[in-house]
């Protein structure tokens, strides 16, 4: 069980946006807002989507941002498009030292 | 092209210590660090632990015990040993190129790992 919590599954249809939340960080969150996420297609390797919160590596489109408030992060897509169905992790550096994901979210679009 | 390759075996039996090494390319294993990652089938992403060319490591807690992760720098690769293993360690594993100690850029293929007699 995941000290992150993130909701199982979320949809939306295409051109909508979409929200994922990861709860229960609020000593990282606050601390050090480091928390990345990662897209996962099945079958393949999980893909840096953002870190430290809102920031985007380079290649990933400017639908995928990010936010924090409180002991949640979050991962808002916009313009939902087909390619984006796929599973949704977050991750947390923790004050030990250590790094923790999320339980991980499904996507579907509609 | 930062790319990385997992190798080991792929199956292995109860109360067995797990080898795998991570081949590192187009990035010297001397920086950044070095993560593995495991993935149980139909299951999230856990954290395993990081090496970090200056001798430092972080393992997870609930693995601690278990766990060493190594480098060899003369080869650019690096190495996970996971001992007694149990069949709640079936899972694909990850080798992992970290940019800092948070977040996680560059992923091998993964490679499957089953825990039977």
């Amino acid at each position: 069980q995941s000290a992150l919590t993130q909701p199982a599954s979320v949809s939306g249809s295409p051109g909508q946006s979409i929200t994922i939340s990861c709860t229960g960080i609020s000593s990282d969150v606050d601390s050090y807002s480091l928390v990345s996420w990662y897209q996962q297609h099945p079958g393949k390797a999980p893909k840096l989507m953002l870190y430290e919160v809102i920031k985007r590596p380079s290649g990933v489109s400017s639908r995928f941002s990010g936010s924090e408030s409180g002991n949640t992060a979050s991962l808002t897509i916009s313009g939902l498009q087909a390619e984006d169905e796929a599973g949704y992790y977050c991750c947390s550096y923790a004050r030990s030292g250590t790094l923790e994901f999320g339980g991980g979210t499904k996507v579907t679009v509609l | 092209q930062v790319q990385l390759q997992e190798s080991g075996p792929g199956l292995v039996k109860p109360s067995e210590t797990l080898s795998l090494t991570c081949s590192v390319s187009g990035a010297s294993i001397t920086s950044y660090y070095w993560h593995w990652i495991r993935q149980p089938p139909g299951k999230g992403l856990e954290w395993i632990g990081y090496f970090y060319h200056s001798g430092n490591t972080k393992y997870n807690p609930s693995l601690k015990s278990r766990i060493t992760i190594s480098v060899d720098t003369s080869n650019n690769q690096f190495s996970l040993k996971l001992s007694s293993m149990t069949a709640a360690d079936t899972a694909v594993y990850y080798c992992v190129r970290g940019s800092g100690t948070h977040y996680f850029d560059y992923w091998g293929q993964g490679t499957q790992v089953t825990v039977s007699s």
